[in-house]
């Protein structure tokens, strides 16, 4: 399986701070990357697929880029709302991976 | 606005079987021909693990280190899919998420999950 190393753990970080989340892959996933977003208790929320293609409605403060073997999760400027939890997944194969998350807070 | 929701008991014991179901609103499953299914879970700790999808024709992918436990299966009649997971363990204890897939491969939309304790 390919394994997906996700740093850092946690991010501390204050409104308004720029912040950039790491996903490497231990082989090429070409750009068969999405991102996601989870709140305690509630559902992951689609950001990113495909390495860096926004979802419908997601704010155009998160970005996403990379290929191959690795990736970012880029927020331009942290909102209140976007403390919580970051991941990855790579789809590249049946066997999609993820990635151990990021947690975000103040 | 599609909306999926995990059902099943909390609690199952060593050796015994877990059933869930994920119910489907807001769109039949019968219409997502591009869509897949799938379930995913998430351990204490640990990183989510991908468990196997399904398409709506029932055809099926399992992750390999659960394959010889693990059944999927679609009703569309309910329009919900399901997830059986045999001889289960403490290991298996994890909050079970259940997700649509564009074709494409991705997850577009997940359920809340639900935790399911292996305990005696």
């Amino acid at each position: 399986d390919v394994q997906m190393t996700q740093s850092p753990s946690t991010l501390s970080a204050a409104v308004g701070d720029r912040v950039t989340i790491t996903c490497r892959a231990s082989q090429s996933v070409n750009s068969w990357v999405a991102w996601y977003q989870q709140k305690p208790g509630k559902a992951p929320k689609l950001l990113i697929y495909k390495a860096s293609i926004l979802e419908s409605g997601v704010p155009s403060r998160f970005s996403g880029l990379g290929s191959g073997t690795e990736f970012t999760l880029t927020i331009s400027s942290l909102q209140p709302d976007d403390f919580a939890t970051y991941f990855c997944l790579q789809y590249n194969s049946d066997s999609r991976t993820f990635g151990h998350g990021t947690k975000v807070d103040i | 606005q599609l909306q999926l929701q995990e059902s099943g008991p909390g609690l199952v014991k060593p050796s015994e079987t877990l059933s869930l179901t994920c119910g489907v609103s807001g769109g039949s499953i019968s219409s997502f021909t591009k869509y897949y299914w799938g379930w995913i879970r998430q351990s204490p700790g640990k990183a989510l693990e991908w468990i196997g999808t399904i398409y709506y024709d029932g055809t099926t992918y399992y992750n390999p280190s659960l394959k010889s436990r693990v059944i999927m299966s679609v009703d569309m009649s309910r329009n919900h899919f399901s997830l059986t997971l045999h001889s289960v363990s403490a290991p298996d204890t994890a909050v079970y998420f259940c997700a649509r897939l564009p074709y494409g491969g991705y997850i577009d939309y997940w359920g809340q999950g639900t935790l399911v304790a292996v305990s005696s």
